[in-house]
């Protein structure tokens, strides 16, 4: 069962920073937070994971909160291909289970 | 990194027909999970699937209605049977597989099911 809460929809301005926000309240200390994102009812693709630390790779940063119940996903430039269903996932065991996701719109 | 393909990509099936569903990896993997996602939802896991095991179904999805295969490491089947119209969802399979230091999920391109 999700485990997750999420704003179901976000706008954002082409170019400027995407923060989108995630709580998971009822994480347990050996649980990942995964995000994940899908355009046009494709696969989901990884984004980005994080246990404690905040973390940042090519695509995005991720930013734990220290007691672990929230977390926020940063896109530093947003594009229009940036355009999708932004998933955040509490890994449960080897089980994914997706919350309701948050559609983020770029605009021009 | 793993790349799954799926067959077919879509369908349009008639009431109380069954579909089999194919997913194929490119690499050995010991687990796969079949995941449905109606229409403008969420994804909803349907049940995790290990070789040489039965799979394991979550609450709300059985075997008669799903029944799953995997007989190797890189093959597994699902079935949608007796169809409905309430089972018109795009279904994707996917894979655990290392990335460098952790292990994501691999999606599949999913199969779009029509029921009418």
């Amino acid at each position: 069962d999700a485990k997750t809460t999420q704003p179901p929809s976000m706008d954002c301005a082409e170019g400027r920073a995407a923060n989108l926000p995630c709580n998971h309240s009822t994480i347990s200390g050996n649980e990942y937070v995964y995000w994940y994102r899908q355009i046009h009812s494709q696969g989901p693709q990884y984004i980005i994971h994080g246990l404690k630390n905040n973390e940042t790779n090519e695509m995005a940063s991720l930013i734990i909160t220290e007691d672990r119940k929230s977390s926020t996903l940063i896109l530093p430039h947003a594009t229009l291909r940036d355009t999708a269903v932004y998933y955040c996932i509490v890994k449960t065991g080897n089980q994914f289970y997706f919350g309701t996701g948050t559609s983020l719109t770029v605009i021009p | 990194s793993a790349v799954i393909s799926q067959k077919p990509s879509r369908d349009i099936c008639q009431r109380g027909t069954s579909l089999t569903i194919q997913c194929q990896v490119d690499s050995q993997v010991t687990m796969m999970f079949w995941y449905r996602q109606q229409p403008g939802q969420s994804l909803t896991l349907i049940a995790t699937a290990n070789q040489g095991s039965e799979a394991t179904y979550e609450s709300g999805f059985v075997i008669d209605k799903f029944p799953i295969s995997r007989p190797n490491l890189t093959f597994s089947t699902l079935t949608v049977s007796n169809m409905s119209p309430e089972d018109s969802s795009i279904y994707l399979c996917s894979v655990e597989g290392e990335s460098g230091s952790y292990y994501e999920q691999y999606f599949g391109p999913g199969t779009r099911l029509t029921v009418t």
